[in-house]
Order: C-alpha cells, then structure tokens, then sequence
C-alpha cells in the first residue's frame, strides 16, 4: 500500500526566508509524486511533479524539489518565501499505472511573515 | 475550455436527505474521482472511474455512490446525508497520457445539520 507522511501541519517563515516543506513516501512499487497548493477557499493547483525523469524537480512559482529515494522523501523547497506563498500544501503518491487514485498527506499550512 | 466545473458551491442539507453533486469536465479525460477534504486528513478519495461504465471504490466509499455513463461527467449521489458528512468535496479528471496530472474542481462545501 501506498502512503505519505508530510512532517509539520504547520510551518512558518519570514518573508525572504528559505521554505522546507518535508514529504516522506511508502510504495512498494517506483511512486510517482507531486506537490499540489491550495490557496484558501480555492481547489488545488499542480506545483510540480515527479515521474521518473530527473530528480530534481523544478515547478512553477519557483518551487522545487529533489526525489530521494534512499530516504524516501520528496521534500519542496523555496529559496525565497514571498508573501503570496502563503497557502496549504498537499503532497501526494500515486503508482504510475493509475493517475486516477492520488493518495494525499496530512497538508502543511505555511505562513509567511512580513 | 471550462477544465472541471462543479455544482454547486455550497449545500446544506438535513440528516436523512440525499442529493446529487455534480462534476464535468470538458478535456476528454479517460479518469475522475471524488476526494473529500477534512481539516488535518488532507484528501481522501471516494470513488473514481477510469472510463465511462468504469467504477471503483477509494479509501472512504460508505454512504456514496457513483456512476459514469459518459466520458464528460461523473456525479456523486449521497443516499442518506449524516453530518460525518459535512465536508469539501472536489473532484478531479485526468488523462491516461503522460502527463499525469489531475485537475481539481473548485469544490462544494457541504453541510449536513
């Protein structure tokens, strides 16, 4: 079975600041991940994803991340938080044979001060 | 193009009600599902369909039940509303392509008294 771990519900940075949201994987089989960003009362929208390409996985808003799978993490990184980056984050796994059944973390609230 | 519409935005029902919330989508996408969202549960899935007449159950299927007779659209009918219900739920399409992307809906905030 599949599962993800997202460490922390809540993190917060000040503006400036380097963001680590940290997402931890189990999968019996090679996963494919992607982080996805809800700004309130919005669905969620793609960050970026991970499909056995390269491994370090660079997304939209400035947003990357590095697949490792010898700790079976997927951990999202920002060099610069900016203020509109204030949002929930969902990391999630799915097997590569069906895109339909995306398993969700716990999501990770990030706040950004000024 | 529209992406995933829902219907509606927000619903209250009483407990013992039934009703139908409603998803499509305009991309010819082979896969929906349905995912409720819970404050600390991130989003768990309901049902999904990997093609028109294709159903199957996710981790939370009880209480729900889903059909697909079109590639476009795929409906979630609650038989009998229960305020464990009381949630946001989205739904989601995506292509059997590789890209692997699944695309949200905006969501329906449903209460249920």
């Amino acid at each position: 079975a599949q599962s993800v771990t997202q460490l922390g519900s809540h993190v917060s940075v000040s503006e400036g600041a380097l963001v680590l949201l940290r997402c931890n994987y189990s999968s019996s089989v090679p996963p494919y991940l992607f982080w996805y960003v809800q700004y309130p009362n919005q669905g969620l929208q793609l960050l970026l994803k991970y499909t056995s390409a390269a491994t370090l996985v660079k997304g939209i808003n400035g947003f990357e991340a590095e697949f490792k799978k010898s700790e079976t993490s997927f951990h999202l990184t920002k060099p610069s938080a900016h203020m509109s980056d204030a949002a929930e984050y969902f990391c999630a796994v799915t097997r590569s044979s069906n895109t339909g059944k995306l398993i969700f973390g716990q999501g990770t609230t990030l706040q950004v001060k000024p | 193009n529209a992406g995933v519409t829902q219907t509606p935005k927000f619903q209250v029902l009483k407990t013992g009600q039934s009703m139908t919330l409603q998803c499509a989508q305009d991309m010819n996408h082979e896969y929906m599902s349905w995912y409720r969202q819970d404050p600390g549960m991130g989003l768990r899935l309901i049902h999904y369909s990997v093609g028109a007449g294709i159903t199957d159950q996710g981790e939370v299927p009880n209480g729900y039940n889903v059909s697909r007779s079109t590639t476009e659209d795929f409906p979630l009918r609650l038989l009998s509303a229960a305020p464990s219900q009381t949630s946001v739920y989205f739904c989601a399409s995506s292509s059997q392509g590789a890209t692997y992307e699944q695309y949200f809906g905006p969501g329906t905030r449903l209460t249920v008294t």
